[in-house]
């Protein structure tokens, strides 16, 4: 097992472009998690997936983000219409259900929108 | 509210004991977590601890646990310059949710 892969690591986009990133979590972890990080800040819930059922979603969220997990593994993030604020890391982060839950994070997509 | 807080940074010198502190708001939170995050790495797990424990020992780390304060503490022991880093403190809260403060950077003195 190679970890969680995220995909890619760096993105480069225009205001009002969508984005996608894809997340790999590792294989028999059923829970997937993704997280913002801007410089100088702790990594920001997004949203939560238990199998492919998205079980909480920050109230942060604007309609913009939309988060999917189609068949319980990889899951893809989407931002449309992208704005300069948005330019941040974003990690996802993977566990297998019970015990500690302790995450096991990617290395990250590095988002820049110019 | 589930906020996670942390002062910012800290500097000790080489050799010397490190106390990184956090508050954490949500009093259902069945583990509580230390992660560290090194200049342009991911996070990774340092430690946690049960909410029905007080202390947990790992090697040069102690984690304290005072659940009436709601107040999470991280000691590193003879702390190493390769300790430097940014630490998290993070709870779980409801459906699973993990919430992280917002780090303690932490420099280490040669």
């Amino acid at each position: 097992d190679t970890g969680v892969s995220q995909d890619p690591r760096h993105k480069i986009t225009k205001r009002g472009q969508n984005v996608t990133f894809r997340c790999d979590p590792i294989s028999e972890h059923n829970r997937l998690y993704w997280y913002r990080q801007t410089l100088g800040q702790g990594p920001e819930f997004l949203t939560y997936f238990q199998n492919e059922a998205q079980l909480e979603k920050s109230r942060l969220l604007s309609d913009r983000f939309s988060a999917e997990r189609p068949k319980g593994s990889f899951s893809t993030l989407e931002i449309q219409r992208t704005e300069q604020g948005d330019s941040a890391m974003y990690l996802c982060a993977s566990t297998a259900r019970g015990g500690a839950n302790v995450l096991t994070f990617g290395a990250g997509s590095r988002l820049t929108v110019l | 509210g589930e906020d996670v807080e942390q002062s910012l940074f800290l500097s000790v010198r080489e050799g010397d004991s490190s106390v990184i502190n956090c508050t954490y708001t949500d009093s259902s939170s069945t583990y509580l977590y230390w992660y560290k995050q090194e200049p342009g790495a991911g996070l990774q797990l340092l430690t946690y601890i049960f909410s029905n424990m007080d202390m947990k020992q790992d090697q040069r780390l102690t984690v304290l646990l005072n659940k009436k304060d709601k107040h999470l503490s991280l000691r590193i022991a003879d702390t190493q310059t390769g300790d430097s880093a940014i630490y998290f403190c993070a709870e779980i809260g409801g459906y699973q949710k993990v919430t992280f403060g917002t780090g303690t950077k932490l420099q280490v003195i040669p």
